[in-house]
């Protein structure tokens, strides 16, 4: 089980440039979220897709929008970048249905850098 | 407006102390509190985590202590290891882990010298 995989590791653009990023989650896992880390900071919740549809939302402007896959893989996409959008970008992936307590997996993250 | 807080930023300890995280919540509705290890270039991952009813859950070195009158909770790391160095997260979310969004601490820097 190769776990929450994430590309590209590393990505560099400029302001006001689109950026897409990739999460493939793990096996059997249904729920994509993603989050937010700004160095020195911890995770902030963007949003989370459940069936191909966008279950909940963070405090993120509509710049940040996400797509899943019928294979449950997800992308997220950010408009018009911004130089405080350089973070790392996590997703975490979880298993089906609403058993509680679940462990929502952590893939290795995408670092984006605003130029 | 932070609805967890966590302190310290950063700790040292030595080899086979014990390192004590705290974290203090605001949402009387969050019902899950884990704690996250990250280290550099890799994404967290699940240390420990507990629900309100509990007020201690220990599994190996890791105890979670939980106040829920105070909103508060704790990581205590018996016997650290400069293995655990790393950062460590608590966070929380409502209705339970997998379906709801977690929301973290700004995170503690663990550092424990051999």
């Amino acid at each position: 089980d190769a776990g929450v995989t994430q590309s590209p590791t590393h990505l560099i653009k400029t302001r006001g440039q689109q950026v897409t990023l990739r999460c493939s989650p793990k096996s059997g896992h249904d729920t994509v979220s993603w989050y937010q880390q700004a160095l020195g900071q911890g995770p902030q919740f963007i949003f989370q897709y459940y069936e191909e549809e966008e279950r909940q939302r963070g405090n993120f402007p509509d710049r940040f929008s996400g797509h899943q896959f019928p294979n449950y893989s997800s992308e997220l996409n950010v408009n018009a970048l911004l130089l405080g959008d350089s973070a790392l970008y996590l997703c975490a992936s979880s298993l089906p249905g609403a058993r509680p307590y679940n462990e929502q997996f952590f893939g290795p993250g995408t670092r984006l850098t605003v130029l | 407006q932070q609805q967890v807080k966590q302190s310290p930023q950063s700790l040292i300890v030595q080899k086979g102390g014990i390192s004590i995280i705290n974290c203090a919540y605001e949402n009387t509705a969050f019902d899950y509190f884990p704690w996250y290890q990250q280290f550099p270039g890799k994404g967290p991952a699940l240390l420990i985590a507990i629900r309100p009813d509990v007020s201690e859950k220990k599994e190996g070195r890791f105890t979670i202590s939980f106040n829920k009158s105070a909103k508060q909770f704790s990581l205590h790391i018996m016997d650290s290891q400069p293995g655990d160095s790393a950062t460590y997260f608590c966070a929380a979310s409502k209705g339970g882990g997998s379906n709801y969004k977690l929301t973290f601490g700004k995170g503690t820097l663990l550092t424990v010298n051999p």
